[in-house]
């Protein structure tokens, strides 16, 4: 099984920040790479499929980035609505692991 | 609206086996695969396995391979997620999601509500 590793755990930011988080896949996966955002409750929200690829209805200041092993979604201006876990998956191979995940909160 | 309604909350005796439903309407169900993942309070998101409405074809993570299957009704666009022999561990959030694929890229676009499942004596 490949496995996906993130980092960092958790981060504290202000609005308006820059933020990056990475992933890292045990193997190669070209770009089968996917974000998801959740927040406390609900059900996970695609953001970025295919390592770069913007999902319907997200916003712009959300990119990612990478290919083979490592990746990085990047949020350009983070606002009050971004604060959440983000997770990214491989989806390379079954099973479509995920990464355990990036805590976004305030500083 | 595209949307999946999973059923609801479930409180069951350790080794009792429970089943999950995912009803999907305003696509074609049988176009996109369908996948569950699991999540315990307070932990990430864990992939459990994936079935084609089409073709009734699953696959399954290895160490739930014994424990778990999914099924469909095509008549009732629903899909099924039956796990037996719970223990206390299985207590967790469980979503199913739509397989989307797009030039070669999977993912998942589209989220069930989730379905607490509670193990407990």
């Amino acid at each position: 099984d490949i496995q996906v590793t993130q980092s960092p755990a958790s981060l504290s930011a202000f609005v308006g920040d820059r933020v990056t988080i990475t992933c890292r896949a045990s193997q190669s996966i070209s770009t089968s790479l996917n974000w998801y955002q959740q927040k406390p409750g609900k059900a996970p929200k695609l953001l970025i499929y295919a390592a770069s690829s913007l999902q319907s209805g997200v916003p712009s200041r959300f990119s990612g980035g990478g290919s083979a092993t490592d990746f990085t979604l990047t949020i350009r201006s983070l606002q009050p609505e971004d604060f959440a876990t983000y997770y990214c998956q491989q989806s390379f191979s079954t099973p479509f692991t995920f990464g355990p995940g990036t805590k976004v909160d305030f500083k | 609206q595209e949307q999946l309604v999973q059923s609801g909350a479930e409180v069951k005796q350790p080794g009792a086996s429970v089943k999950v439903s995912c009803k999907a309407s305003g696509y074609t169900f049988t176009t996109y695969d369908i996948n569950w993942v699991r999540q315990a309070t307070g932990q990430g998101l864990e992939w459990l396995g994936w079935m084609s409405p089409n073709s009734a074809n699953t696959g399954y993570v290895q160490k739930f391979q014994d424990r778990v299957t999914i099924t469909r009704d095509t008549s009732m666009s629903t899909a099924f997620l039956e796990l037996s022999s719970l223990r206390s561990e299985d207590t967790a959030v469980y979503y199913c999601a739509r397989e989307y694929c797009v030039t070669g890229s999977c993912f998942l676009d589209l989220w069930g509500q989730g379905t607490l499942v509670t193990v407990s004596p």
